[in-house]
């Protein structure tokens, strides 16, 4: 069964860090881009970043760029999202969802999400 | 980047109603679109990917059409546990953009 699980949410100041880690299985996981989207509370859906399975190619929104860090590990089928200089407007869940890697790069499997709440 | 524009923002249809929704995209973005369904507290769930293909296990009531900058996501006859939130999105380039969202209710 495929499995994609968030970990690392929590509270955090403004400009503090936070690391968040998705743990995948059920797949081969490093075939598979991967990419996280969040969702502020009571708003709609935000892509943040992607990552293709070797890596090469990585993405982001406008939003986090030069702050976030998408990252893998396909040893240990782990996905890692570094965010620095955390600021208020990125409280959110923050979902990690694997890509069916078909034409036009659907979402197929999401996690249950982490919450990042980001204030003093 | 590209915008992706939902129609209407919000619904009330009652059970076996047919349901439509619309997403128009800024720019021609051939069929680089998918949808997904949201309910309350949970993760979004696909849909429909490259426009028309229907995710696997998702039922036949549920289809989508378009092509360019025009799609929509229709639902044959609604059933109860299809209440919830609908997303477009287009992957044609990034940032891989999401429509606002459209909120189905009962009506």
């Amino acid at each position: 069964e495929v499995q994609v699980v968030e970990s690392g949410g929590g509270l955090v100041k403004p400009g503090g860090s936070l690391r968040l880690s998705c743990a995948a299985s059920g797949f081969n996981f490093n075939i598979y881009n991967m990419n996280w989207v969040r969702q502020a509370p009571g708003k709609g859906l935000e892509w943040v970043s992607s990552i293709v399975g070797s890596s090469t190619y990585i993405y982001y929104a406008d939003s986090v760029k030069g702050r976030f860090t998408i990252s893998r590990d396909n040893a240990k089928n782990l996905l890692f999202l570094q965010m620095n200089s955390l600021r208020v407007e990125d409280t959110a869940v923050y979902y990690c969802a694997r890509d069916l890697s078909d034409y036009s790069n659907p979402l197929d499997y999401w996690g249950q999400g982490i919450l990042v709440t980001v204030s003093s | 980047d590209i915008q992706m524009t939902q129609s209407p923002s919000s619904l009330s249809a009652s059970v076996g109603d047919r349901v439509t929704i619309t997403c128009r995209a800024s720019q021609s973005i051939s069929n680089y679109v998918n949808w997904y369904q949201q309910k309350s507290g949970k993760a979004p769930k696909l849909l429909i990917y490259s426009a028309s293909t229907l995710q696997s296990g998702v039922p036949s009531r549920f289809s989508g059409s378009g092509s360019g900058t025009g799609f929509t996501l229709t639902i044959s006859s609604l059933q109860a546990e299809d209440f919830a939130t609908f997303y477009c999105q287009q992957s044609y380039t990034v940032p891989y953009t999401f429509g606002q969202g459209t909120k189905l209710e009962i009506k």
